[in-house]
């Protein structure tokens, strides 16, 4: 079946410039995560979804960072005024449950 | 506060050899889950295993086996008989039950020489 899809895969920007990044859970997934994971390191939590609502946006980085989930499905993660250091793979999971997420490819963000 | 602390960065052994990841954690919650993933070289996260706060039972699947510790706040990862196969990046997670939001260690890079 269907896994999480996320897209693009490879977005190459200028420093300034805004961004979106989509991902497609799998359907019928509740939960909603994005994660950001920086050349060789762990994964950093940015927000989750639990249907259209987002309950913690703690881990946005900034104010730059916004992102929205529509019909308990697609989310887009928008990050405004990139700056070199956003580039990062941005990783999004979905989750039937509370427990087990199932990941997508990601998004590896290079900005200029 | 939540955290997860995987100390060991990075661990080279030689194939067929037997392999423990650490994994450390730290919450105030009584009911928890705790998840190993793999990151292999092409970069998806694959999941390993769930084990709840109430279950310290031990598990073994295959050539992998994790030991949970609750007395230590370990939730220890092995891999038996080591292969190429098994070189990735493996993560532990923590998520209380209160909430959604799941805590993952720094990672551990697991390189399996041939």
């Amino acid at each position: 079946g269907a896994g999480v899809s996320q897209s693009p895969s490879n977005k190459v920007t200028e420093k300034g410039k805004d961004v979106e990044l989509r991902c497609d859970p799998i359907s019928g997934h509740t939960a909603l995560y994005w994660y950001r994971q920086s050349l060789g390191q762990g994964l950093e939590f940015l927000i989750y979804f639990q249907g259209n609502s987002a309950p913690d946006k703690s881990g946005l980085p900034s104010d730059r960072f916004s992102a929205e989930r529509t019909g308990g499905s697609v989310s887009t993660l928008t990050i405004q005024r990139t700056q070199q250091e956003d580039s990062a793979v941005y990783l999004c999971a979905s989750s039937p449950t509370v427990n087990e997420q199932f990941f997508g490819p990601g998004t590896r963000l290079t900005v200029l | 506060a939540q955290k997860v602390t995987q100390a060991q960065t990075e661990i080279s052994v030689v194939e067929k050899e037997d392999v423990t990841l650490d994994c450390v954690y730290e919450t105030r919650d009584t009911t928890y889950y705790l998840f190993w993933y793999k990151q292999p070289p092409s970069g998806e996260l694959v999941f390993l295993i769930r084990r709840n706060s109430f279950d310290e039972q031990n598990e073994i699947s295959g050539r992998y086996s994790w030991n949970f510790q609750k007395s230590t706040s370990s939730f220890n990862f092995t891999i038996t008989a080591s292969q190429v196969v098994d070189s990735a990046v493996y993560f532990c997670a923590l998520r209380m039950n209160r909430d959604d939001k799941i805590i993952f260690g720094k990672g551990t890079r697991l390189h399996i020489l041939p």
